[in-house]
């Protein structure tokens, strides 16, 4: 049973590009979050979907949007990249409460 | 908005001391989940706990959830290295599934 895949493992952009990262959930999970972890930092919620659905937001400005597919694998796109956006940017996908973390994204913004 | 604090930031301890990390939310949980990451690695679900007063054990691993669902702790009994790693306390945010993450306590073992 594979777990939460995440792809690129790492990406290297430039201000004002835009990215997208892929998330495939573990199997049988309809539920997929994205947090952002800054170095030293916990992670931060972004946005969760369900049902191909936004069920919920942080706080996250608008440059900062998802989608999430019939087969519940979802993308994470980052408009007009800033520096402050290098970051790993983890994937969880869940049933219930419980969070089930992927390997994440390494985001690097020069 | 809710704030979940950890403490302390870091901990360095020899090998067979014992460790403890204390996690305060600023709102009553309905639950608090524990994870660990390794350097490097993701964060690892590792327990939740959602009955006030609730004590549960893994091994070496000792959890406690407060009285007032407000805060929690991990103990570890006599650390190795394999313990070396961030531990995060996270709670849901608003009641949804959606966590909102401590800023950890980095753990260092010195053998």
């Amino acid at each position: 049973d594979a777990g939460v895949t995440q792809s690129p493992t790492h990406l290297i952009k430039t201000r004002g590009q835009q990215v997208t990262l892929r998330c495939s959930p573990k199997s049988g999970h309809d539920t997929v979050s994205w947090y952002q972890q800054a170095l030293g930092q916990g992670p931060q919620f972004i946005f969760q979907y369900y049902e191909e659905e936004e069920r919920q937001r942080g706080n996250f400005p608008d440059r900062f949007s998802g989608h999430q597919f019939p087969n519940y694998s979802s993308e994470l796109n980052v408009n007009a990249l800033l520096l402050g956006d290098s970051a790993l940017y983890l994937c969880a996908s869940s049933l219930d409460d419980t969070q089930y973390f992927g390997p994440g994204t390494r985001l690097t913004v020069l | 908005g809710q704030q979940v604090m950890q403490i302390p930031q870091y901990q360095h301890v020899q090998e067979g001391e014992d460790f403890t990390t204390y996690c305060n939310s600023s709102t009553t949980l309905s639950n608090i989940q524990w994870y660990k990451q390794r350097p490097g690695g993701h964060p690892v679900f590792l327990i939740q706990l959602v009955k006030s007063g609730e004590v549960k054990k893994q091994k070496r691993l000792t959890f406690q959830f407060g009285e007032a669902k407000k805060n929690s702790s991990l103990h570890i009994t006599a650390t190795q290295t394999t313990d070396v790693g961030t531990y995060f306390c996270a709670g849901p945010i608003n009641s949804g599934y959606a966590l909102n993450f401590g800023k950890g306590t980095s753990l260092l073992v010195t053998p």
